[in-house]
């Protein structure tokens, strides 16, 4: 069946650098997508989002990118803190009202 | 405002037994959902109401699991009997309408069945 999955199960980073997580997805009809991130003992809290008649889209600190070519989505956080540290999930919307989440990838952000 | 709100946080019960969570969607809310997520494993759906009545329960896993929503309010998910399986996380979330709007999730219940 079609699904959304996730590269990395895990990512060490250090604070202030960088950070990009992937996802691929295998629906070439999902027409909207959704970063949630999970922190310790909370539930997914929405990032950003971004349709398919966009590739990028920004937010604070935070940017998503959309390559429907190879169906890939990725988030980038800039100078990550401590703060970021989490489980991130990537979700894809075909149209409907139900997100197809990923597995996640966990942030590991070292001081 | 409040949030959505999960009950119990966590539970531990043995293989056989019942076990019933809760959820308290935000007020207002006629979208109601459930998801489990078993250990390093994808979110996954079970279901969704509008108001009280099920609108899509193409992902409950089995006839061990009973949702209801009496009166349109809060939820329960029954698991009867618990199989060790059925460990995991099950989180709800709520929304006030469909299609990407609003959906906030609540803290989750971690279900261990030993």
């Amino acid at each position: 069946g079609e699904s959304v999955g996730l590269h990395l199960p895990t990512l060490s980073v250090q604070e202030g650098d960088n950070s990009i997580i992937n996802c691929a997805y295998s629906n070439s009809a999902s027409d909207y997508f959704i970063w949630y991130k999970q922190e310790s003992g909370k539930g997914p809290q929405f990032i950003i989002d971004i349709r398919s008649n966009m590739d990028k889209r920004q937010g604070q600190r935070v940017t998503v990118l959309l390559n429907k070519t190879v169906k890939h989505l990725s988030l980038q956080i800039a100078a990550t803190q401590p703060g970021d540290s989490a489980v991130y999930f990537c979700a894809e919307n075909k149209g409907s009202y139900i997100p197809t989440f990923g597995r996640g990838t966990s942030l590991i952000v070292h001081p | 405002e409040a949030g959505v709100t999960q009950f119990p946080s966590h539970s531990v019960i043995e293989k056989g037994q019942t076990v019933t969570l809760r959820c308290d969607p935000i007020s207002g809310h006629d979208n109601l959902y459930w998801y489990r997520r078993v250990m390093g494993k994808e979110i996954k759906f079970l279901l969704h109401f509008v108001k009280e009545s099920k609108q899509d329960e193409s992902g409950m896993p089995n006839n061990r699991f009973l949702a209801e929503r009496t009166g349109g309010t809060y939820s329960t998910l029954k698991v009867q009997p618990a199989e060790l399986e059925d460990s995991g996380v099950y989180f709800c979330a709520s929304s006030p309408g469909t299609v990407n709007y609003g959906y906030t999730f609540g803290s989750g219940t971690r279900l261990t069945v030993v």
